[in-house]
This record gives structure tokens, C-alpha cells and sequence, in this order.
């Protein structure tokens, strides 16, 4: 089975460009979260999405940050216009939604930005 | 506010048994998990406790105590590919959103 699909797996750009981050969650899931890593601040929550609706988006750090999910199959997390303190490993991951059995989440293998 | 504490660090040899501590302050809890990240790769599910008690899985185990907001992991018969970073996280409400702490990383030598 496809686990969630990430792309890019790299990318290097220039301060002030924008950047679109895109993830596919597994199939079937209908929870779809998008982290931030970094050595100081370790892994984040940046946002989140159940039924392709954002449920907390308190995690976004400012307004040049904006995450999408158009349909069940695809979001992007967008930042416009990128700092070199945006950079990072952005992680997709998603689940089965529910308050009942824990369902664990499952992360894509990360987009690792650079922002000169 | 929310906070998991976690060791940073900690080092072991083959086959020993190696336990990593977590402690937490949430608002609102459902269970404990904890997540595996080697160097460059993606966090991978381990465990999770609802409730008291261990929880055995093959070489991993994991422990919850509620009352006193307290977990750990267990790591049996440890192997150099256990060497990386783990990650205890809180599910603290619906659609199985995580707060993680701050990871422990672990090596093992030979």
C-alpha cells in the first residue's frame, strides 16, 4: 500500500519566493496534519484538517503561511513570501479520524527546505 | 498551555535495556504514543497507552501511570538500528491530534 506522498523531497530557493509544499494522504484517511522540524523547536503542529476541513490552524506561524485541501486526496501547505527562519523539514502525516480507538498517524518521508 | 518533558539524550550497549522517560502537562488527555525518527527519515508509530498499565510490543514496551502524568518506553535486547531519536506525544483531543515532546535520542554501542 502508498503510504502518504510528499513533494518535493528537497527544495532550495530564495528568500522572498514562494514556496508550495504538497502531500498525499494514504487512502481511506480523513485526518491530514502538517508539522514543522527544527533542531530548536523540534516537531510542531502546524495544522490540521479532518474531512478536508481545517480543524486548528493555531500552529500556523504567521499570515505568509496558508495550508489548502481541496479534496480527500491533496493538500498543500503554501508560504509566500519565504524567510531563511522558514527553514526546515516539513512533514505531511494522516490518520483515521475518531474519538474512540487510537489510530495512529502516518508521516510522509518530509520536504527539506532551504531558504537562502 | 501543554508540555512534555523528555531526556535528551541517552546512550546504552547492545543488548542491554534502556528506558526513556516522558512527563507531561496537557489540557485534556486521551493516551500516550511514541513515535521512532532515524537520522533523515520520517517518525514511525511504536505504542500507545489509553490506560494504566504496560503494554508489550516484541522488544518494546510502554508504560503509562495517569495520576501521575507519567509514561516511559522500554527498549529490550537493544540492537545498533535502535539507534534514534523517540518521541513521546499526548493526544489531548479528536481527530487524533498529537502535542510531541521533545524527543530523546538514543545510541547504542557496539
Amino acid at each position: 500500500d502508498a503510504g502518504v506522498i510528499q513533494s518535493p523531497r528537497h527544495e532550495v530557493t530564495e528568500m522572498g519566493q514562494e514556496v508550495t509544499l504538497r502531500c498525499k494522504p494514504i487512502s481511506g484517511h480523513n485526518s491530514l496534519f502538517w508539522y514543522r522540524q527544527t533542531m530548536m523547536r523540534g516537531l510542531e503542529l502546524l495544522i490540521y484538517f479532518n474531512n478536508n476541513v481545517p480543524i486548528d490552524d493555531s500552529g500556523m506561524p504567521e499570515d505568509r503561511f496558508s495550508a489548502k485541501m481541496p479534496n480527500a486526496s491533496f493538500s498543500t501547505l503554501k508560504i509566500q513570501p519565504s524567510e531563511p527562519r522558514d527553514s526546515a523539514v516539513y512533514f505531511c502525516a494522516s490518520s483515521l479520524a475518531g474519538a474512540g480507538k487510537n489510530q495512529p498517524q502516518h508521516f510522509g518521508d518530509g520536504t527539506r527546505l532551504s531558504i537562502l | 498551555g501543554q508540555s512534555l518533558e523528555q531526556p535528551s539524550e541517552v546512550t546504552a550497549v547492545e543488548g542491554a535495556i534502556v528506558q526513556i522517560n516522558c512527563t507531561y502537562q496537557t489540557s485534556g488527555f486521551y493516551g500516550l504514543s511514541w513515535y521512532q525518527q532515524h537520522d533523515g527519515g520520517a517518525p514511525t508509530f511504536l505504542s500507545y497507552n489509553a490506560l494504566d498499565g504496560l503494554e508489550e510490543t516484541g522488544r518494546f514496551s510502554s508504560f503509562l501511570s495517569r495520576s501521575d502524568s507519567y509514561g516511559y518506553l522500554l527498549l529490550q535486547e537493544l540492537q545498533m538500528k535502535d539507534s534514534a531519536s523517540y518521541f513521546c506525544a499526548v493526544r489531548s483531543g479528536g481527530f487524533q491530534k498529537l502535542v510531541f515532546g521533545t524527543g530523546t535520542r538514543l545510541l547504542v554501542s557496539p
